[in-house]
């Protein structure tokens, strides 16, 4: 079945430090992939989307290119925030299919 | 432009008890997806409802239930509690006809079993 790996947390970086939380996937057809972050107490926000080989996504900083030959996509921002301290889920969701499938989620701290 | 809603925030139940959540879809919407996420973990997906009827389910007993309303609302049951089944329960919305199932999620509820 489908499967979404994420690297093990947690990470904590200081703040304006270049970040990078690796996700590969495993899916029979061609997925859709989404980063979401989800802050202290709260549910989870989609951050970022690519729906197709080679599309990057972006969003307030970061960005997640949809690497199809090494069913990958890595999260990455270029100078972090303390404002970026959450957990951070990669997921994908077949095309037709309902529901997302999820990684085990990425803890970031950032420290001032 | 209301987004998802959930209650209630907190529930606290004792095991063999039966509880129900509660979940409103962004405006818009007309689908509705339930998740269970434990502690520390991602979301596990449970069901969807769309047009009244569960479209489909994941890797979870008949003890979980549900249902949806003509107004697209819907409701999580779940029957026999057990200590396990303490998790934050999310509920997600997204419009169907949407290609690529961009969910919009709400707070969640955070159901403890003692």
């Amino acid at each position: 079945g489908d499967s979404v790996t994420q690297m093990e947390g947690p990470v904590t970086l200081s703040e304006e430090a270049f970040l990078t939380i690796n996700c590969t996937y495993t899916a029979t057809g061609y997925p859709s992939l989404f980063w979401y972050v989800q802050y202290p107490g709260e549910g989870l926000q989609l951050l970022l989307k690519a729906t197709k080989a080679d599309d990057k996504g972006s969003n307030k900083g970061f960005e997640a290119t949809y690497r199809k030959e090494t069913t990958s996509f890595h999260l990455e921002k270029g100078s972090v925030q303390v404002s970026d301290s959450a957990v951070y889920f990669c997921a994908l969701s077949e095309r037709g299919a309902q529901k997302l499938v999820f990684g085990q989620g990425t803890r970031l701290t950032i420290n001032p | 432009d209301a987004g998802v809603t959930q209650s209630p925030t907190h529930l606290i139940k004792t095991r063999g008890q039966q509880v129900t959540l509660r979940c409103s879809p962004k405006s818009g919407h007309d689908t509705v997806s339930w998740y269970q996420q434990a502690l520390g973990q991602g979301p596990q997906f449970i069901f969807q409802y769309y047009e009244e009827e569960e479209r489909q389910r994941g890797n979870f007993p008949d003890r979980f239930s549900g249902h949806q309303f003509p107004n697209y609302s819907s409701e999580l049951n779940v029957n026999a509690l057990l200590l396990g089944d303490s998790a934050l329960y999310l509920c997600a919305s997204s419009l169907v006809l949407t290609e690529y199932n961009e969910q919009f999620f709400g707070p969640g509820t955070r159901l403890t079993v003692l």
